[in-house]
């Protein structure tokens, strides 16, 4: 089973330019996250979608924006990249939002914004 | 002040050693406590979770959680070299979902 996919695994990319970031999970989750992970910041949520077709606003939403065509996929797109997203990007999933339902991650999207 | 502040670390330990790792937290309101382990370049993996004061133990791995002092420590007996990651804690309202993390402790344990 693969359970989260992530792409690409790494990108470098000119400040300015748009770019997506890919996330499926086959695991028939129905909620689904985006992190961004940093040193000496931890892991902070950016966006967030309980069910297929509704998504929320985490803690650093700014410059990001996501959709939830399908319960499977979870794009979190960039439309104009600043340096200040430099950063590894973390999807996760979990069956349902709430106490109990354990979070799991994908490998993680490495990117370089110049 | 952080909602959530971990112990930075790094910690480098000869095997065999028993591990504490700890955090702290300031809102009273979070009531469900996990423990994720990550490998480096890899994504956080559940390791432990627990809902209540006490400790709650799996193997070598014992969660323990003090909620009237607002402290929540994992402890790690007769540590590995495959114990070698950084560990994260983090912590949920009832029913939000939504996690708030620590920054990790490194923790290396030397063969």
């Amino acid at each position: 089973t693969a359970g989260i996919t992530q792409a690409p695994t790494s990108q470098i990319l000119a400040a300015g330019r748009s770019m997506t970031l890919r996330c499926t999970q086959d695991m028939r989750h129905n909620a689904m996250y985006w992190y961004r992970q940093d040193l000496g910041l931890g892991l902070r949520l950016i966006h967030y979608s309980n069910t297929a077709g509704t998504t929320g606003k985490g803690e650093v939403p700014d410059g990001y924006s996501v959709s939830r065509a399908n319960t499977d996929d979870f794009p979190l797109t960039l439309a104009s990249a600043v340096p200040s997203q430099t950063s590894v990007y973390f999807c996760a999933s979990s069956e349902n939002q709430g106490v109990g339902n354990e979070q799991f991650f994908g490998p993680g999207t490495r990117l370089t914004v110049l | 002040q952080k909602e959530v502040e971990q112990d930075p670390g790094p910690l480098s330990v000869p095997e065999g050693a028993i591990v504490s790792l700890n955090c702290t937290y300031s809102n009273s309101a979070f009531q469900y406590f996990m423990w994720y382990r990550q490998y480096s370049r890899k994504g956080p993996e559940l390791l432990m979770y627990t809902y209540s004061s006490g400790n709650k133990e799996d193997g070598r791995f014992t969660a323990q959680v003090d909620k009237s002092s607002k402290y929540i420590s994992l402890f790690i007996r007769d540590s590995q070299p495959s114990d070698s990651a950084t560990y994260l804690c983090a912590m949920t309202y009832t029913n939000a979902g939504k996690s708030t993390f620590g920054d990790g402790t490194t923790l290396t344990v030397k063969p």
